[in-house]
C-alpha cells in the first residue's frame, strides 16, 4: 500500500524567505508519480509540481522545486521567495503510475506568511 | 488553460434526500475521479471511471454512491440518501495522455461544498 506523510502540521515562514515542506512517502511500487497540490482557504486544490519516480532530475516549476531524494523515500517541496499569497494548506501526494491510479494524499501542512 | 467545472459549488441538502454533484471533466481527458475532503481532513480517493465503467473504488463509496456519464461531457456522483457524515468538499478530477504516452497530473475542479443538515 502506498502511504504519504508529512509531519509538519503548521508553518510560519517570514515573506521573502524560502521555505520547505516536508514530505516522506512509503511504495512497494517500482514506477510512481509524486505531486504537490495548493489549497487556498477557498478550497479549491491548485496542482504545483509533479516528479515521476524515474526522472533523474529534481522537477522545478517557476518558484517551486521538488527535492526528490528517492533513496530517502523523500519529495519535499521548496518555494523559494515566499509570497502572502502562498499562505494555504499544501498536500503532498502521489500515485502507481497505471493508467488511471487513484492518488493518495497527505495530511498536509497549513503555511503561514508573514508580512 | 483548460479546466474542470464543478456545479454546483455549495449543495444544501436535508438528510435522507438525494444529491447530484455535476463535473465536466477536461474534453480530451478520459479518466475521471471523484474525491472527498471532510473538513478539517486530508482528501480520500472515492472512485476511478474509465471507458464507462467503474475501475476502481475506496471503501467508502458504498451502495448509496453511484456515478454516471450521461453524455460526452457530463461526469456525474449521485448520493441517494444522504447522511450528516457525507458534508464534505467532494473534487472531480479528470487526466489524460499527453503525447508520447506520458500521463498527466490529475486536474481537479474548484470542489463541490456538501453540507447535510
Amino acid at each position: 500500500a502506498q502511504k504519504i506523510t508529512q509531519t509538519q502540521p503548521g508553518m510560519f515562514v517570514q515573506e521573502k524567505e524560502a521555505v520547505t515542506l516536508d514530505c516522506t512517502y512509503d511504495t512497494s511500487d517500482q514506477s510512481y508519480g509524486l505531486f504537490w497540490y495548493k489549497q487556498p482557504s477557498s478550497g479549491e486544490m491548485i496542482f504545483l509540481i509533479y516528479q515521476g519516480s524515474y526522472d533523474e532530475q529534481n522537477a522545478t516549476e517557476g518558484r517551486y522545486s521538488l527535492n526528490f531524494q528517492k533513496a530517502r523515500k523523500s519529495a519535499n517541496l521548496v518555494i523559494s521567495a515566499s509570497q502572502l499569497g502562498d499562505s494555504a494548506m499544501y498536500f503532498c501526494a502521489m500515485s502507481r503510475m497505471n493508467r488511471d491510479d487513484k492518488i493518495i494524499f497527505g495530511k498536509g501542512t497549513r503555511l503561514h506568511i508573514l508580512p | 488553460e483548460p479546466e474542470v467545472t464543478q456545479t454546483p459549488s455549495h449543495q444544501v441538502t436535508q438528510m435522507g434526500q438525494e444529491v447530484i454533484l455535476r463535473c465536466v471533466p477536461i474534453s480530451n481527458h478520459l479518466y475521471f475521479y471523484w474525491y472527498r475532503q471532510i473538513l478539517g481532513q486530508k482528501v480520500e480517493f472515492l472512485v476511478s471511471f474509465y471507458n464507462n465503467e467503474i475501475s476502481e473504488k475506496s471503501e467508502i463509496f458504498d451502495d448509496q454512491f453511484s456515478v454516471e456519464r450521461p453524455d460526452g461531457s457530463n461526469f456525474t456522483l449521485k448520493i441517494r440518501s444522504t447522511k450528516l457524515e457525507d458534508s464534505a468538499m467532494y473534487f472531480c478530477a479528470s487526466s489524460g495522455f499527453l503525447r508520447g504516452g506520458v500521463k498527466q497530473p490529475q486536474h481537479f475542479g474548484d470542489g463541490t461544498r456538501l453540507s447535510i443538515l
